[in-house]
């Protein structure tokens, strides 16, 4: 079992809609969870931390952690092509970082 | 703030040379830095990961002798290839965690290609 599961996708939005993004991880553990977004051909990039459960938000981004159902997710709303990237959820469990495989989300003008 | 800066950014060299890669944290100190390495449409994959003043830990099947890292200082590392051949061309990626946070920021990468 990976450390770190996303379903890798893709996931179409039309533009204006919201976007839903999951991930589980494995260590129960874990004490910290973020979600960076990766353009084709660039390095990821920070969007979202998050160490407590429940909501977090920021702009058009809320991320989600439940941590008794080892679950975390980045909702994007009124989702711009922009937006359209890969996006990529890390847990740090003692000391150790997990990257999911990223999921691929396209959004539709 | 958080800004990592890789250098080069991009580099062509002939098989059997040695190649190293910058990585800065520019505004912080930088607990650790980690080196990724990523085919194209393929996810990151973890090379290794270096504390300042130690020796870098190593993933599995990735070779200590041809990767070699050095940490000089809390806002420093360097990625040497070598002896590089064509199957290391790939995106070579820096990140660091920001000392008193678990929060890595990436470096923009450096391209590499070994004709």
């Amino acid at each position: 079992q990976k450390e770190v599961e996303q379903n890798s996708g893709p996931l179409s939005v039309p533009e204006g809609a919201i976007a839903s993004l999951n991930c589980t991880y494995s260590d129960r553990g874990s004490q910290s969870f973020f979600w960076y977004r990766q353009y084709s051909g660039k390095s990821p990039e920070l969007i979202m931390s998050i160490y407590s459960n429940g909501d977090k938000e920021d702009g058009r981004f809320t991320a989600q952690l439940n941590k008794a159902s080892q679950y975390v997710s980045l909702l994007i709303r009124d989702s711009q092509p922009s937006d359209s990237a890969t996006y990529l959820c890390a847990v740090n469990a003692g000391n150790q970082f997990y990257f999911g495989t990223g999921t691929s989300l396209t959004v539709i003008p | 703030g958080a800004v990592v800066s890789q250098h080069p950014s991009r580099v062509i060299c002939k098989s059997g040379t040695s190649v190293k890669i910058e990585c800065r944290s520019l505004d912080f100190q930088a607990t650790t830095m980690f080196w990724y390495r990523q085919f194209p449409k393929k996810s990151l994959m973890l090379m290794a990961t270096s504390n300042e003043g130690s020796k870098a830990t190593y993933e599995q099947g990735v070779e200590k002798d041809k990767f070699l890292i050095n940490h000089a200082s809390l806002t420093l590392s360097t990625l040497t290839v070598t002896s590089a051949h064509p199957e290391d061309s790939s995106f070579y990626i820096c990140s660091a965690e920001e000392r008193g946070t678990w929060e890595q920021y990436f470096g923009p990468g450096t391209r590499l290609t070994v004709t």
